[in-house]
C-alpha cells in the first residue's frame, strides 16, 4: 500500500467513549500532522510530530491524545468527547517537519468522526 | 492573527474554459504559498507552490501568481477539465511558523460539461 492511509474512515461513537484514529504513511517522510476539518472552516492544525517528537501542540484540548511510536505511524486517542468535535480528521506527513520543509504534505482520506 | 481568505466560496466554469481562484493574505512574513486540492472523499492534494521572492511559477496546465504589493495570490487552470471539480486551498508557510501551514477556507470549483 502507498501514500497516507488512516483508519477507520468513519466512526460514531459515544460521548463516554474511547477510541483511537490511526494513521500509516509509507512515503519514508520523518514528519506526521493531525489536523481537524469542519464545514465551513479552514484545517485547522492540531499536532505536529518530527522524529518522533512532538514539536507542536496547537492549543488542542486534552480529550485528545496523540501517539508516534515510529516516523511511519501516528494515532490520536480520543476520550470524553464532545459533539463539537465531530469533523472529518486528516493525517498528513512530508519529509521533513522543519522550517520550509512542511509545505508539501501528503494528507491520508480522513476519519469522518461522529460524537453522539 | 496571521490569516489567508479566499474571495469566493464556489466557483462555476464550462469544461475548456480557463478557472481563475484568488486568495488574500495578511502575513507579510510568509516565504511560501501553497495551493492544495479537495477532491470529494480524499484528502488535500498539493499542487503547486511559489516562494514569496517570485511572483509567477508555472506547473502542467496551472499558474501561479503573486502580488506583494496587495497580498493577493491565484491559481489559474487552463482548459478546465471535469477532474479539475474540487476543493482549492490556499496556504501560507513561513520560516518563523515552522511547518506550520495555515490554510485559507476553499473554494469549490465546479466544472460544466
Amino acid at each position: 500500500e502507498t501514500g497516507v492511509t488512516q483508519t477507520p474512515r468513519h466512526l460514531v461513537m459515544g460521548m463516554t467513549n474511547k477510541k483511537s484514529l490511526k494513521c500509516e504513511q509509507h512515503l519514508g517522510h520523518n514528519a506526521m500532522y493531525w489536523y481537524k476539518q469542519s464545514a465551513k472552516k479552514p484545517l485547522e492544525l492540531m499536532f505536529v510530530y518530527n522524529f518522533k517528537e512532538q514539536t507542536e501542540n496547537n492549543s488542542v484540548p486534552s480529550r485528545f491524545s496523540p501517539e508516534c511510536p515510529n516516523s511511519s505511524h501516528l494515532f490520536l486517542h480520543l476520550h470524553t468527547l464532545q459533539p463539537e468535535d465531530s469533523a472529518l480528521y486528516l493525517c498528513a506527513s512530508s519529509r521533513f517537519g522543519r522550517g520550509q520543509g512542511g509545505r508539501e504534505q501528503y494528507f491520508g482520506p480522513g476519519t469522518r468522526l461522529t460524537v453522539t | 492573527g496571521e490569516s489567508v481568505g479566499l474571495h469566493l466560496p464556489t466557483l462555476s466554469v464550462q469544461e475548456g474554459d480557463n478557472s481563475i481562484i484568488n486568495c488574500a493574505y495578511s502575513n507579510s512574513a510568509s516565504d511560501y504559498f501553497i495551493w492544495y486540492k479537495q477532491e470529494s472523499g480524499k484528502g488535500p492534494q498539493f499542487i503547486i507552490d511559489i516562494r514569496s521572492n517570485m511572483d509567477k511559477r508555472q506547473g502542467q496546465r496551472v499558474t501561479v501568481l503573486l502580488n506583494k504589493t496587495v497580498k493577493h495570490l491565484s491559481l489559474q487552470i487552463a482548459a478546465t477539465q471535469p477532474g479539475d471539480s474540487a476543493v482549492y486551498f490556499c496556504a501560507e508557510i513561513s520560516e518563523t511558523s515552522g511547518s506550520r501551514l495555515t490554510f485559507g477556507e476553499g473554494t469549490q470549483l465546479t466544472v460544466n460539461p
